[in-house]
């Protein structure tokens, strides 16, 4: 079985373009979990979602971020405009529903913004 | 305030010692994950503790969940290289996974 997919691997654009992030997750997993980590600041939950619903969005760190599932195989992560200190690598992980949340991680996007 | 602390942040031994790293919280928490990462792939998971004192061995690494869950243990013990990389532990609270900062890991041959 496929694992957490994410597309692309690598993006670098330039300040005040639109980035959108997919994530494919693992099929048949309830969670879908956006992260950001940075050496500064270490792996942080943007968003999640739960049967395609967004359930806590507080960690989305500005109204230039935004999150959809439109359906329980996709989710994209859009930044717009996007800034310089959005570098960082994203993550994408699903998780099926038991008490404990084991996450699956993507492989991350690494994302430049100059 | 980093409501998950891991210890230390950084870590070079030589290949065959003993080790253990450290999670601290002033939290409870009603599971507890460790996850190791390697650099350019996404953390794995490696074990889920739940119990207060339970103990979870994985080869040579042994987990352990503090009797008031609030703290957690990974110790490797005769380091091979291959275990090199970013330790991240996470701690379940409410309906939210919470990860420390990690202890990385550097075992020379």
């Amino acid at each position: 079985d496929a694992g957490v997919i994410q597309s692309p691997r690598h993006e670098v654009t330039e300040m005040g373009q639109e980035v959108t992030l997919r994530c494919k997750p693992i099929s048949g997993h309830d969670y879908l979990f956006w992260y950001r980590q940075t050496m500064m600041r270490g792996l942080e939950l943007l968003i999640y979602f739960n049967n395609n619903v967004p359930i806590d969005d507080s960690g989305m760190p500005e109204d230039r971020f935004s999150a959809k599932m439109p359906n329980a195989s996709f989710s994209t992560l859009k930044i717009q405009p996007s800034e310089p200190r959005d570098s960082a690598v994203y993550f994408c992980a699903s998780s099926p529903m038991t008490l404990t949340y084991e996450q699956y991680f993507g492989p991350g996007t690494r994302l430049t913004v100059t | 305030t980093q409501l998950l602390e891991q210890s230390p942040q950084f870590l070079s031994i030589q290949e065959g010692e003993n080790l253990t790293v450290y999670c601290n919280s002033s939290s409870v928490f009603s599971s507890l994950q460790w996850y190791r990462q390697e650099p350019g792939e996404g953390p794995v998971l490696l074990v889920t503790v739940v119990t207060g004192g339970e103990v979870k061995k994985l080869k040579r690494l042994t987990f352990q969940f503090g009797d008031a869950r609030k703290d957690s243990s990974l110790h490797i013990t005769a380091a091979q290289p291959g275990d090199t990389g970013l330790y991240l532990c996470a701690g379940r609270r409410d309906d939210k996974i919470i990860f420390g900062k990690g202890t990385r890991l550097h075992i020379l041959p």
